[in-house]
């Protein structure tokens, strides 16, 4: 049972666009919404994260948006540029001892062309 | 200063032999992980230590095992590879506590590939 559903699985976006990368989860107990960024031969890096109790966080051109009723949250890189180009992959987990325990989704390739 | 090591970065093996992979975090973090990305990029946890304590087993063959002297090393030993287990394996570690805990620092990989 995949309890996070990424969308799309790769992404094709002009110099300047914006990206969308959306995110559907099923359990109501996660409570923290991280995204990461993956550069080939590279580990994925936390790049902005999300709890419910807010609807949307900005970290420069990196907006997450929360929606808890529709247990979906998205990731929009805006004015995108081509070092953005990356695997991105949502997750979810729980606060408390197996908060680590993230269960990430399917992950994203995004390429940006100039 | 690399805050997550893990080596080695390649690994190219025959089948049926026994291999490790070594981590090691100078973050003073508590938690330990360590994933599997397959070749679609899935990742997926397998185990977690906390201050040297199993606390995550997901459902892995026993033919792994992890191990950790100390909170700041957590060691992978899998045996009789199986073509199978090639894919990239990273080492992880994160705060336990507060409310930063839940951030994940990831090694470079170790990308194992078993002939």
């Amino acid at each position: 049972q995949q309890q996070v559903k990424q969308s799309p699985q790769s992404l094709i976006v002009q110099k300047g666009g914006i990206s969308i990368i959306n995110c559907a989860y099923e359990n109501t107990a996660f409570d923290y919404f991280p995204w990461y960024q993956q550069f080939p031969g590279k580990g994925p890096a936390l790049l902005i994260a999300i709890r419910p109790d807010v609807s949307e966080k900005k970290e420069g051109r990196f907006t997450i948006s929360f929606n808890k009723s529709a247990k979906q949250f998205s990731l929009h890189i805006m004015d995108s540029q081509p070092g953005d180009s990356a695997t991105y992959f949502c997750a979810a987990s729980m606060l408390g001892t197996n908060a680590g325990k993230s269960t990430f989704g399917d992950g994203t390739t995004l390429t940006v062309k100039p | 200063d690399t805050a997550v090591s893990q080596t080695p970065k390649y690994l190219v093996t025959q089948m049926g032999n026994d291999k490790s992979i070594k981590c090691e975090q100078n973050l003073g973090h508590d938690t330990m992980y360590w994933y599997k990305q397959d070749s679609k990029k899935f990742l997926k946890i397998m185990f977690s230590y906390n201050n040297k304590e199993l606390i995550i087993n997901e459902t892995v063959p026993n033919r792994f095992s992890p191990k950790s002297p100390d909170k700041a090393h957590l060691n992978l030993h899998i045996n009789s590879l199986e073509l199978g287990d090639s894919a990239v394996y990273f080492c992880a570690s994160s705060p336990i506590g507060g409310t930063t805990n839940e951030k994940l620092f990831f090694g470079s990989g170790t990308q194992l590939s078993v002939l």
